[in-house]
């Protein structure tokens, strides 16, 4: 298995823009995580969804962020307008029913906007 | 609020020493506890997990401990390699959601 893709690997934008980020979970996997990581913060989960539904998005900072989850092979996180407070690196990660079982992450999407 | 604390920061040791990294946590109401590795400019690489019902892990020269009533787990990574410089995070798990330590940053100098 290819594990979790996400894409692109690395993002360059101007405040205001909209930045759609995109990730692939492993197959068979029910669950899927977007996190953020900062040197502020550490890691955060954003939204959590489960067979393709949005189960906990407490974690989404602001209307600006909304995520999707159109089928079990594919998420968007997208951020509209994008600020220079939103420079991170996002993560997602998969499992399958992750009460006790491990998360696995993909290589992350490093954002910047400047 | 479950709160995560991976003591110390940063660790430095020559090759071949035992390394061991700390994380306590608040809640003991836990489901599970998952170290991860984190090398410089990218993802998360799974590397333990330890359900609430046990005590301890073991893979290959690593072993992690869990002690759910004091709130304490701890890696070992026997017989250091300088490949294994990264940053390790604790994270635990209560059902779905996990909360991660800040991790311990370690070099092993060759």
């Amino acid at each position: 298995d290819a594990g979790v893709i996400q894409s692109p690997r690395h993002e360059v934008t101007e405040m205001g823009q909209e930045v759609t980020l995109r990730c692939k979970p492993i197959s068979g996997h029910n669950s899927l995580f977007w996190y953020r990581q900062t040197m502020m913060r550490g890691l955060e989960l954003l939204i959590y969804f489960n067979n393709n539904v949005p189960i906990d998005d407490s974690g989404m900072p602001e209307d600006r962020f909304s995520a999707k989850m159109p089928n079990a092979s594919f998420s968007t996180l997208k951020i509209q307008p994008s600020e220079p407070r939103d420079s991170a690196v996002y993560f997602c990660a998969s499992s399958f029913n992750p009460g006790g079982n491990e998360q696995f992450f993909g290589p992350g999407t490093r954002l910047t906007v400047l | 609020k479950q709160e995560v604390t991976q003591i110390p920061a940063a660790l430095s040791v020559p090759e071949g020493e035992n390394l061991v990294l700390n994380c306590s946590f608040t809640d003991s109401a836990i489901y599970n506890l998952q170290w991860f590795r984190q090398d410089p400019g990218k993802g998360l690489t799974s590397l333990l997990l330890i359900q609430s019902s046990q005590r301890e892990q073991t893979s290959g020269r690593l072993n992690a401990s869990l002690d759910k009533s004091s709130g304490r787990s701890t890696l070992y990574i026997a017989a250091s390699q300088p490949g294994d410089s990264a940053t390790y995070l604790c994270a635990v798990g209560n059902d779905y959601k996990l909360s991660f330590g800040a991790g311990t940053t370690v070099t092993v100098r060759a």
